[in-house]
């Protein structure tokens, strides 16, 4: 059973670049979260999504950030027009239903801005 | 959910059993205590919860005294691969409503 996957694993983008970010989820899991951690710094929550719907986005940034979990396909995490502080890992976890605080992390996806 | 009070580093011995504390003394009757732990540059990785009674699976134990204000995780045969950010973490029981809150963890570092 493959864990969680991420891709891509490193991505470089220039200031005002838009920067997609990849989750699938390990199989027969339906709920997803989005962690962030930046240089030196802990994880901090960002999003939980299941099938279609943002159940808590508590985390994420007002503005630039978006995240969606469609009925097909991967999770996608989107930054709109990137600043140098969104240069940061970022991880997906999943678990299985009903959701819990037993999830599954991805190898994350380093982004750099330039 | 708790705040949970962890030492910032420790050191063990390869082949000794690491002892990890953890102090969560206003954690609630409902609350579960989870640990992951995060290897340089690598995802978090989920290793044990426990409720009151102590818990052991292929990983490690866990070990929460009576009262529940504190408990202790248990790599009962610690390898240089063990050398990685442990995380204790207070939740409420019922699901993943919200995401796990992350502190500073102990930074557990396995000497050969």
């Amino acid at each position: 059973n493959a864990g969680v996957m991420q891709n891509p694993r490193h991505l470089v983008r220039r200031r005002g670049q838009e920067a997609r970010l990849r989750c699938s989820p390990m199989k027969g899991h339906s709920h997803v979260y989005w962690y962030r951690q930046l240089p030196e710094e802990g994880l901090k929550f960002m999003v939980y999504l299941q099938k279609e719907n943002i159940i808590d986005e508590s985390g994420m940034p007002k503005e630039r950030f978006s995240a969606e979990f469609p009925k097909e396909g991967p999770s996608i995490l989107r930054i709109q027009q990137v600043v140098r502080g969104d240069s940061a890992a970022y991880f997906c976890a999943s678990s299985p239903p009903p959701g819990g605080y037993e999830q599954y992390f991805g190898p994350g996806t380093r982004l750099t801005v330039t | 959910d708790a705040k949970t009070t962890q030492p910032p580093s420790m050191d063990c011995a390869e082949g000794r059993a690491a002892n990890l504390p953890c102090n969560h003394s206003t954690i609630s009757g409902n609350e579960y205590v989870y640990w992951y732990r995060q290897i340089h540059s690598q995802g978090p990785q989920y290793i044990i919860h426990g409720l009151k009674n102590n818990e052991t699976n292929e990983m490690a134990s866990l070990i929460i005294t009576e009262d529940r204000k504190s408990s202790t995780l248990i790599l009962p045969h610690a390898t240089l691969r063990d050398t990685a950010v442990y995380y204790c973490i207070g939740v409420i029981s019922g699901g993943g409503a919200d995401g796990l809150t992350f502190g500073k963890g102990t930074h557990l570092i396995i000497q050969p």
